[in-house]
């Protein structure tokens, strides 16, 4: 892997459902894997900031696991609800910080 | 929210003419940054400051400049705007601390005509 690369690119999801998506990034000079929440008029707002491998964050129904040896982070929601819409942006700290093309997700009433 | 601001919140200007795009910030954050985001390229670096004049390129800083004379400060100069530089601008703050953690400002919708 040799940039960012978010899947998959969008995701509508039926309300109550839980979901997940992936995150994939170079595992070489890796300091750091962000996850942000992106609302469609607003700006970028950071969910989680994680850095050891096997690392697992949590905030209320929203959580992500980080492998650093492989490259790659999952963020879980679990009993999707319509305000969870939104576009989810992971960034990898390395040389640089690289952010990925994001996942939308669409929760269906 | 981290106290951001960007100024104008949208703008129409025509090929050929410079723009000035500014980020305030009352955070006294160390580093800011200015990134582009277009459909399907995600969040792009543009140009970012470590400190009062003290700034460096990102990966799409052709045809930007900026300049950070106050802390709180930033500012990204279109010398002569062409098409392709339609974008919505997006500048970010940072400490330094957890990781670069980035705060995000409003946006700048900027069209090109």
């Amino acid at each position: 892997i040799l940039n960012v690369e978010q899947s998959p690119q969008s995701l509508h999801v039926q309300e109550g459902d839980s979901t997940n998506f992936t995150c994939s990034f170079p595992s070489s000079n890796f300091y750091a894997l962000h996850w942000y929440r992106w609302e469609t008029a607003k700006s970028p707002e950071a969910l989680f900031v994680m850095t050891l491998n096997g690392d697992e964050k949590k905030k209320g129904r929203i959580s992500a696991t980080l492998n650093t040896k492989e490259g790659y982070s999952y963020l879980y929601i679990k009993g999707s609800q319509p305000e969870d819409s939104a576009t989810y942006l992971c960034a990898s700290w390395g040389e640089k910080l690289t952010f990925g093309t994001g996942t939308r997700l669409t929760i269906i009433p | 929210d981290a106290g951001i601001t960007q100024s104008p919140r949208h703008k129409v200007t025509e090929t050929g003419t410079p723009v000035t795009l500014r980020c305030h910030q009352t955070e006294n954050h160390r580093y800011m940054y200015w990134y582009r985001q277009d459909p399907g390229h995600g969040l792009r670096l543009i140009h970012y400051s470590y400190g009062v004049k003290d700034t460096d390129k990102g990966e799409v800083s052709d045809g930007y400049s900026v300049s950070r004379s106050k802390t709180e400060d930033f500012l990204l100069t279109l010398e002569s705007a062409t098409s392709s530089q339609t974008s919505v601008y997006f500048c970010a703050i940072s400490n330094g601390q957890s990781y670069n953690e980035q705060f995000f400002g409003p946006g700048t919708r900027l069209t090109v005509l």
